[in-house]
Parts: C-alpha cells; sequence; structure tokens
C-alpha cells in the first residue's frame, strides 16, 4: 500500500535560518506531488506542485523553493526564514493514472519562526 | 483561472440531524475533479468524497453525499445523521484535469463545523 511520510512534524526557527522540510512516498510511482501552507485557522495555499523529477511550478512568489531530486521525494526548503514564513505545511500525492483519484496527505509541519 | 468558494466559514448543527456544507467552483475546463476533505484539530487532511465533471450520479460515502449541480457549479457536502466526531474542517478541492494546470488541486477557505450534543 501507498504511505506518504514528512518531517519533522514541529520546527522552531528563528528567522533568518534555512528550512529544509522532506516528504516521501511509497508503493507508487511518478506521483504528483504537492506542497501546501496553512495558515492558523485557515484555507489550504498551494506553494508548489510536481509531475515528475526536476519539474516544478511554483503557484505563489516567495523565498521558498521545492524540489524532487528523485520520484517519490519532495523537498521544501528555504535560504532565510521570514516570521510570516510561520504555518503548517502539508505534503500530499495523487496519481492521474487510470482517472482522477483522491490525493493522500502527510502528517503535516508546524513550523513557528521566531 | 479555477477558484473554490466556500462562503460559510462556520456551521452549527445539532447532533444526530443532517447538515450541508456549500461549495461553488469555478472553471473554462470540462475535465475536472471534486473533493471534500475533513481536517480534525490534529491537522490531518482525511479525504471524504469524489465527484468527477462527468459522473451522472451525486457521489455518496456512508453519511456522506455530494449535491453535484453542474450548471450551477456548484458541490455541496450533505452529512446526515450527525455525530460529535463530525466536529472539524471541512474543505472542499478540485482538480483540473487538463491543460497548463493538470494535476493542480486547489482548496477553497474551509468551513468549520461544530456538532452539538
Amino acid at each position: 500500500s501507498q504511505t506518504i511520510h514528512q518531517w519533522p512534524a514541529t520546527l522552531v526557527q528563528p528567522v533568518g535560518s534555512p528550512l529544509s522540510l522532506e516528504c516521501t512516498v511509497e508503493g507508487t510511482s511518478n506521483p504528483n506531488l504537492y506542497w501546501y501552507r496553512q495558515a492558523a485557522g485557515r484555507g489550504l495555499q498551494l506553494l508548489f506542485y510536481s509531475i515528475g523529477i526536476d519539474q516544478i511550478s511554483s503557484e505563489v512568489p516567495q523565498n521558498l523553493s521545492a524540489s524532487r531530486p528523485q520520484d517519490r521525494q519532495f523537498i521544501l526548503s528555504s535560504k532565510k526564514l521570514l516570521l510570516s514564513d510561520s504555518g503548517f505545511y502539508l505534503c500530499a500525492w495523487s496519481s492521474l493514472r487510470g482517472g482522477d483519484t483522491e490525493a493522500f496527505f502527510g502528517q503535516g509541519t508546524r513550523l513557528t519562526v521566531v | 483561472a479555477q477558484k473554490i468558494t466556500q462562503t460559510q466559514p462556520g456551521m452549527f448543527v445539532q447532533e444526530k440531524e443532517a447538515v450541508t456544507l456549500d461549495c461553488t467552483y469555478d472553471t473554462s475546463d470540462p475535465s475536472y475533479g471534486l473533493f471534500w476533505y475533513k481536517q480534525p484539530s490534529s491537522g490531518e487532511m482525511i479525504f471524504l468524497i469524489y465527484q468527477g465533471s462527468y459522473d451522472q450520479q451525486n457521489a455518496t460515502e456512508g453519511r456522506y453525499s455530494l449535491n453535484f449541480q453542474k450548471a450551477r457549479k456548484s458541490a455541496n457536502l450533505v452529512i446526515s445523521a450527525s455525530q460529535l466526531g463530525d466536529s472539524a474542517m471541512y474543505f472542499c478541492a478540485m482538480r483540473v484535469l487538463g491543460g497548463g494546470s493538470q494535476g493542480n488541486l486547489i482548496f477553497g477557505k474551509g468551513t468549520k463545523l461544530s456538532v452539538k450534543p
């Protein structure tokens, strides 16, 4: 069966420090991968999505970046965090083969920038 | 551009009663999928139900049903026989299956449902 792993679960980082959040998927190949951010009490904002290795689409201009060095690995990064980067980050995957299917989410990372 | 609108920031329902959560969407693409997710306070996103744009019948999954009105571009979620455990945030989402944004899954701002005993 397919599983998605996202870590760390919580993170407290000072302003100006770098960030690296990792997400890996098991049990499937060539998934669509997504990074979302959710501010407190708000909806999900799509940050990046990827349909293949090194194929990244950015939805919102910001100081974050994403990379997909391997088929089932999706990394969210920042060189210098801002206070406004605080939030709940969710990784998700889905497959469009054989028709549309739901997206499966990781457990999320709660990032607090101080 | 694709957009999902959920106009109810919060809803209350009495336990054992039915409740409808509203969702409207906007897309010019003929091929798309509509989803509902539940997010309890723990933060995890739980998939509830899916409706494809070409599906002739409304989707149902247990106590969840999707009232799909294509001409109105609405995809309301109906929860029957509400339970205390249904208290959570509910998100409507859409994925367009063609064009330059293929696979892009976008969400509404959510509705917070509170079930009263």
